[in-house]
C-alpha cells in the first residue's frame, strides 16, 4: 500500500510556542490530504482537508487561525499549531487518499504525539 | 452527534475463534464503509471496505457484512490470532468520486487470548 510519513513522531513544547508537523506521501502524489486529531480513548476526529495549491477546508469548531495548514506541493502538507496550549496536547494524524479515490481508502501516517507543557 | 457508533469498547476472544466487531451508523447518505486497525501510537491501517451496493466483502480471514436497512455493519475475523489484538475503527463516507472525508466510530479494542 501507499506510504505516508509524519515528522516529528513526538514533540514536547512550552505553552505559547508554535509547532509544525509535516506529512509526506512517499511514493505517490496527493492533491488532498486530511488532518485528524485523536484524544485518549476517543475516536479520530477530522480537523481539516488540505488541498494542494489552495486553502484548506476546516471542520466545524476547528480554528483555522490556530491550526495553520499549508499544502505547498503534491507530496507535502504541514500543520502548524500556533500558540499551543496544554489542551492542544493530542495525537495528530494525517492521511492521503489511495490511487482509487472513489474507493475512499485513505493511507494514514504514523501520527505525531504533541505534548504542551 | 456521533454518526458512526461502535457500542462495544472492548472485546476478548480466544485464539482460533471468531471475532465479531459491530458498527452502527445514522446517516443514510453514507455509501462506503471501511474498517481500520490501529496499534497504540501508530496511524490506522486499512483492513477492508464495502460499498453500499454490496452486502458482503471477504478478504482472507476478514469479512465485512453490511445491512443497509438496519444501518449496521460488522467485521468478522476468523480464525482470530493474537496478532489481531488492536483497536478496530469503523469508518464511513459519502462517496463523491474524489477524495472523501471519513467519519470514524469510537473504536473497539480487541484482545485475542491464547
Amino acid at each position: 500500500g501507499a506510504v505516508v510519513s509524519q515528522h516529528p513522531s513526538w514533540v514536547i513544547c512550552k505553552s505559547g510556542t508554535s509547532v509544525k508537523i509535516e506529512c509526506r506521501s512517499l511514493d505517490f502524489q496527493a492533491t488532498t490530504m486530511f488532518w485528524y486529531r485523536q484524544f485518549p480513548k476517543q475516536s479520530l476526529m477530522l480537523m481539516a482537508t488540505s488541498n494542494e495549491g489552495s486553502k484548506a477546508t476546516y471542520e466545524q469548531g476547528v480554528e483555522k487561525d490556530k491550526f495553520l495548514i499549508n499544502h505547498a506541493s503534491l507530496t507535502l502538507s504541514t500543520l502548524t499549531v500556533t500558540s499551543a496550549h496544554p489542551e492542544d496536547s493530542s495525537f495528530y494524524i494525517c492521511s492521503a487518499p489511495g490511487r482509487f479515490p472513489e474507493r475512499d481508502e485513505q493511507f494514514f501516517g504514523p501520527g505525531t504525539r504533541l505534548t504542551v507543557l | 452527534d456521533q454518526q458512526v457508533k461502535q457500542n462495544s469498547p472492548s472485546l476478548s476472544v480466544q485464539e482460533g475463534r471468531i471475532s465479531i466487531l459491530n458498527c452502527d451508523y445514522t446517516n443514510s447518505m453514507f455509501d462506503y464503509f471501511l474498517w481500520y486497525k490501529k496499534y497504540p501510537a501508530e496511524g490506522p491501517t486499512f483492513l477492508i471496505s464495502i460499498s453500499s451496493i454490496k452486502d458482503k466483502n471477504e478478504d482472507g480471514r476478514f469479512t465485512v457484512f453490511l445491512n443497509k436497512s438496519a444501518k449496521h455493519l460488522s467485521l468478522h475475523i476468523v480464525p482470530s490470532q493474537p496478532g489481531d489484538s488492536a483497536v478496530y475503527f469503523c469508518a464511513a463516507s459519502i462517496n463523491t468520486g474524489t477524495a472523501s472525508k471519513l467519519t470514524f466510530g469510537t473504536g473497539t479494542r480487541l484482545q485475542v487470548t491464547l
